[in-house]
């Protein structure tokens, strides 16, 4: 089964740095997604991009928040100002393509904002 | 609006008995739904999945029940050994115009005792 590799698996800030989060993209997969686990909490939706756009994002996905896939390479997620409350676990999440494909998650980057 | 909750936030079964985890899910235009075993520090791992339409699936070890009338859904692990240890989470996929993202559940924590 492919494996999704994020990185880095770990990534300690500070408060208002810009962090990126990277996902390398299994091949031919076609949708991405971003998701947040709050420390004992659910994971949570942020956003979905497939077709370099994004498709769906929830209202955790902030002006703060971006994403991007330039030129087919690793799906990022982008932190402009990071806040004490940004700290979780992020996972990528990919799917193959339309239809009731599995959805198979990164092992996750763990931000800590100091 | 869309939520899917579990019905124990716990549980701990003896090694070797069965066990059954409980979710309840409230979004009717769901119609795959999967279940997710998380160990510490690591990304959701998919366990098994099923369609609404169908009521049972069986993998190994593992079966998921879905009951649409009172939108629960259930997975049953058989002969619980010690790596069964873990949070699980369940999680609903609704179909709206064609956008697709996972909701998942609270997660209960599964403690298989020696």
């Amino acid at each position: 089964e492919p494996e999704v590799t994020q990185t880095p698996s770990h990534q300690v800030t500070q408060m208002g740095q810009e962090v990126i989060l990277r996902c390398v993209p299994i091949s031919n997969h076609l949708y991405f997604y971003w998701y947040r686990q709050i420390l004992g909490q659910k994971v949570e939706f942020l956003v979905s991009f497939y077709n370099n756009e994004i498709s769906e994002k929830s209202e955790i996905f902030d002006d703060q928040f971006s994403v991007e896939r330039p030129d087919g390479s690793n799906f990022t997620l982008k932190i402009r100002s990071t806040k004490l409350e940004d700290s979780a676990m992020y996972f990528c999440a990919q799917r193959q393509g339309e239809g009731y494909y599995g959805y198979t998650f990164g092992s996750g980057t763990r931000l800590t904002v100091v | 609006g869309e939520s899917v909750g579990l019905h124990l936030p716990t549980l701990s079964v003896q090694e070797g008995d069965n066990s059954i985890i409980n979710c309840a899910y409230s979004n009717s235009a769901s119609d795959y739904f999967i279940w997710y075993k998380q160990e510490s520090g690591k990304g959701p791992q998919f366990i098994i999945d099923i369609r609404s339409n169908m009521d049972k699936r069986q993998g190994q070890r593992v079966t998921v029940l879905l009951n649409k009338t009172v939108k629960h859904l259930s997975l049953q692990i058989a002969a619980t050994q010690p790596g069964d240890s873990a949070v699980y989470f369940c999680a609903e996929n609704p179909i709206i115009q064609g956008a697709q993202k996972l909701v998942f559940g609270q997660g209960t924590r599964l403690t298989i005792n020696p």
